[in-house]
C-alpha cells in the first residue's frame, strides 16, 4: 500500500539554525499539507499546498516557515531560524483529487524536531 | 467548522465492541463527520467518514443520529492495537477538496487485555 514517507525521523538542531524537513507524498496525490504536534498537545495545521502554491496557512506559519515542491516528488518544510518553541513532531500529509467532495488525508510517520 | 465534543478517555475490553461518542450539535448541512486515530505518536490515520447515513468499512462503523447532532464510531471487535487517541472532526464540503483538518483533543481509548 502506498504511503507518505518523511525524513529524517528525528532532527536535533540549535536555536537559530535553519532546518529542512522532507516528505515524499503518495505519488498520484495533488494536495500536500504540513501539521505539527507539540508534545502532549493537539495536532495543529500549518499549511496546505496545491499546484505549486500555498492554498491556506495558519497563524503559526509565519515568515520563518516556507514550503516547496522542488522536484515533483519531494515536499519540504523549511524553518529559517529555529526557536525553542518549534520543537515538535512535524507531520506531512497528502490527498488525491479535488472537486466537490472530501478526500481523506494520508499522514506520514512524522519528524521529531528538537531545538536546543 | 463545527466544534466537536468527545469524552477524554475510555476503556474497552479486548474482543468487545468499542463505542466512541462524539457530539457535534452545531453541525451544518454541508459538513461531514470524519474520524481519525493516532496510535502513540504516529501520524494520524483515517478511519471513516459520513454525512447522514450510517457507514461501514473494514475498520469501523459510523452511526450518525437522524438530526446529525451526534455520532458514534464503533470498532466491532477491539484489539490491543486499537489503543489510540480517536478524533472526531467535522469538515466543510467545498469545491477544492483540500480543506485542513482541525483536530481537537480526542478520546484516548485503552483496550484492556
Amino acid at each position: 500500500e502506498p504511503e507518505v514517507t518523511q525524513t529524517p525521523s528525528h532532527q536535533v538542531t540549535q536555536m537559530g539554525q535553519e532546518v529542512i524537513l522532507r516528505c515524499v507524498p503518495i505519488s498520484n496525490h495533488l494536495y500536500f499539507y504540513w501539521y505539527r504536534q507539540i508534545l502532549g498537545q493537539k495536532v495543529e495545521f500549518l499549511v496546505s499546498f496545491y499546484n505549486n502554491e500555498i492554498s491556506e496557512k495558519s497563524e503559526i506559519f509565519d515568515d520563518q516557515f516556507s514550503v516547496e515542491r522542488p522536484d515533483g516528488s519531494n515536499f519540504t518544510l523549511k524553518i529559517r531560524s529555529t526557536k525553542l518553541e518549534d520543537s515538535a513532531m512535524y507531520f506531512c500529509a497528502s490527498s488525491s483529487g479535488g472537486g466537490s467532495w472530501l478526500i481523506e488525508q494520508y499522514f506520514g510517520p512524522g519528524t521529531r524536531l528538537t531545538v536546543t | 467548522d463545527a466544534k466537536t465534543t468527545q469524552p477524554p478517555s475510555m476503556d474497552c475490553a479486548e474482543g468487545r465492541a468499542a463505542n466512541l461518542p462524539c457530539n457535534h450539535s452545531t453541525i451544518s448541512g454541508n459538513e461531514y463527520v470524519y474520524w481519525y486515530r493516532q496510535i502513540h505518536s504516529q501520524g494520524p490515520q483515517y478511519i471513516i467518514h459520513g454525512l447522514k447515513n450510517n457507514e461501514t468499512n473494514e475498520m469501523a462503523s459510523l452511526i450518525i443520529t437522524e438530526d446529525r447532532k451526534s455520532s458514534t464510531l464503533i470498532l466491532p471487535h477491539a484489539t490491543l492495537r486499537d489503543t489510540a487517541v480517536y478524533y472526531c472532526i467535522v469538515r466543510t464540503l467545498s469545491n477544492f477538496g483540500n480543506e485542513k483538518l482541525t483536530f481537537g483533543t480526542g478520546t484516548r481509548l485503552t483496550i484492556i487485555p
